[in-house]
């Protein structure tokens, strides 16, 4: 079965760090660029960041450039996302998506998520 | 940044009856628009790529037509699994959700 399976999560102090982890199975996964997206409480989906299947391209949003840094192990079939410097507007549950080499780079899989609190 | 906004916020539709949701962007995105589907306390569910190509295992009564600026997803046939938020996204120029649609029971 494809799945992605993030960890990580939980409840961390403003200006802290957190890192989190998205772990692939039952695909090629250094085949596949990978994104991490997420959704603050009762709001939208906001994208995060991208890494090419080689992790040699990287992309993030405004909003977390220069605090945000995504990597992947492909020999641990894993993804990663180091937190610096968080915010209280960093709280939300962030998935890990694979770009669909079939879906014309749309998000065809994604994790069920890791909740991210940010709070004194 | 491309901007997308869906319309309606809200949606309320019999069981049975035709839904018609809407999306639009800012500037041209061609045809590289995706529509999730996405139940509470669950993860985004791929439904159509390529504005109207449906993802796999997505059942016929989902249709998705549109290019450039101006998007539909269309459900021809409101089954009670179907009522959630249903959000597009363009991957033309990196990726912009848009706010999201909430189907709900009338």
């Amino acid at each position: 079965e494809v799945q992605l399976v993030e960890s990580g999560g939980g409840l961390v102090q403003p200006g802290g760090s957190l890192r989190l982890s998205c772990a692939a199975s039952g695909f090629t996964f250094s085949s596949y660029e990978m994104n991490w997206v997420r959704q603050a409480p009762g709001k939208g989906l906001e994208w995060v960041s991208y890494i090419s299947s080689s992790g040699s391209t990287i992309y993030y949003a405004d909003s977390v450039k220069g605090r945000f840094t995504i990597s992947r192990d492909n020999a641990k079939n894993s993804l990663y996302l180091q937190m610096n410097s968080l915010r209280a507007e960093d709280t939300a549950v962030y998935y890990c998506a694979r770009v669909g080499a079939t879906a014309n780079d749309a998000f065809d899989i994604w994790g069920q998520g890791t909740m991210v609190t940010v709070s004194s | 940044e491309i901007v997308m906004t869906q319309s309606p916020a809200t949606l309320s539709v019999s069981p049975g009856e035709r839904a018609t949701l809407s999306c639009r962007a800012s500037q041209s995105v061609s045809s590289n628009l995706a529509w999730y589907q996405q139940k509470p306390g669950q993860a985004p569910r791929l439904l159509i790529y390529g504005a109207s190509t449906r993802a796999t295992g997505i059942p016929a009564r989902f249709s998705g037509s549109g290019s450039g600026t101006e998007f539909t997803l269309t459900i021809s046939s409101l089954q009670s699994e179907d009522f959630a938020v249903y959000y597009c996204q363009q991957y033309n120029n990196w990726y912009t959700f848009g706010q999201g649609t909430k189907l709900e029971i009338k």
